[in-house]
């Protein structure tokens, strides 16, 4: 089945330590996007790639990094950097569906906590 | 100006009643728009898609486009306990082309009570 896998689900980081959460997807979509969380919120935008080895900024980009080595992975670094990391985090894809138009469609989340 | 706006709600309806939800985008060159359902703890899902004016169905589901007023709603008939989620709603500039990034709002939450 075509899908997005994100992992780890769960994720514990302490202050100051780097993670990397990871995203793969087979759905054969050129563009891939993280967004962030928070309780109560909506989606914010962290980055997205819409062709390998190529990606932009979002809303919320400070204290992240990202590559797009291969067309089916997306990975996204949470650095020191960032001074609120505990979030869910979601990867998604964007591609053809129904009537030619664009879908969005997500992977099932990586919950970080900073302890 | 955000460039979608929802009521956050919460909203709640008895079960058996009609659940109107309610968007607003601030881009009229909007051509895709997209309401998203998620649970708690959950990422969300795809409930529907619409393009055109006018409305579109889906089982018990309603989407609405008016793109004159740059409004977009969803009505959920028959409402059911089940159907107590947060419901995004999500605009999009392009339609064939995955070129850019859909906006979303920030969500409105529905409870459906028994």
């Amino acid at each position: 089945d075509g899908g997005i896998t994100q992992s780890p689900k769960y994720l514990f980081r302490k202050e100051g330590q780097n993670v990397t959460l990871s995203c793969e997807q087979n759905l054969n979509h050129d563009a891939m996007y993280w967004y962030r969380q928070d309780p109560g919120q909506g989606l914010r935008l962290i980055y997205y790639s819409q062709i390998v080895n190529d990606f932009q900024k979002g809303d919320i980009a400070e204290g992240y990094s990202v590559s797009r080595e291969k067309k089916e992975s997306f990975p996204l670094t949470v650095t020191s950097a960032q001074k609120n990391p505990t979030a869910f985090y979601l990867c998604a894809s964007l591609g053809r569906g129904r009537a030619g138009a664009n879908v969005l469609t997500f992977g099932a989340g990586s919950r970080l906590t900073v302890l | 100006q955000k460039e979608v706006e929802q009521n956050s709600g919460p909203l709640s309806v008895p079960e058996g009643a009609i659940a109107s939800l309610n968007c607003t985008y601030s881009d009229r060159g909007s051509q895709s728009f997209f309401w998203y359902r998620q649970y708690s703890g959950k990422s969300p899902e795809l409930i529907m898609s619409i393009y055109s004016n006018g409305d579109k169905e889906d089982g018990r589901f309603t989407a609405q486009l008016n793109k004159a007023s740059q409004y977009v709603s969803l009505l959920i008939r028959d409402s059911q306990p089940s159907d107590s989620a947060t419901y995004l709603c999500a605009v999009n500039r392009n339609r064939g082309s995955t070129l850019g990034r859909l906006y979303f709002g920030r969500g409105t939450q529905l409870t459906v009570w028994p």
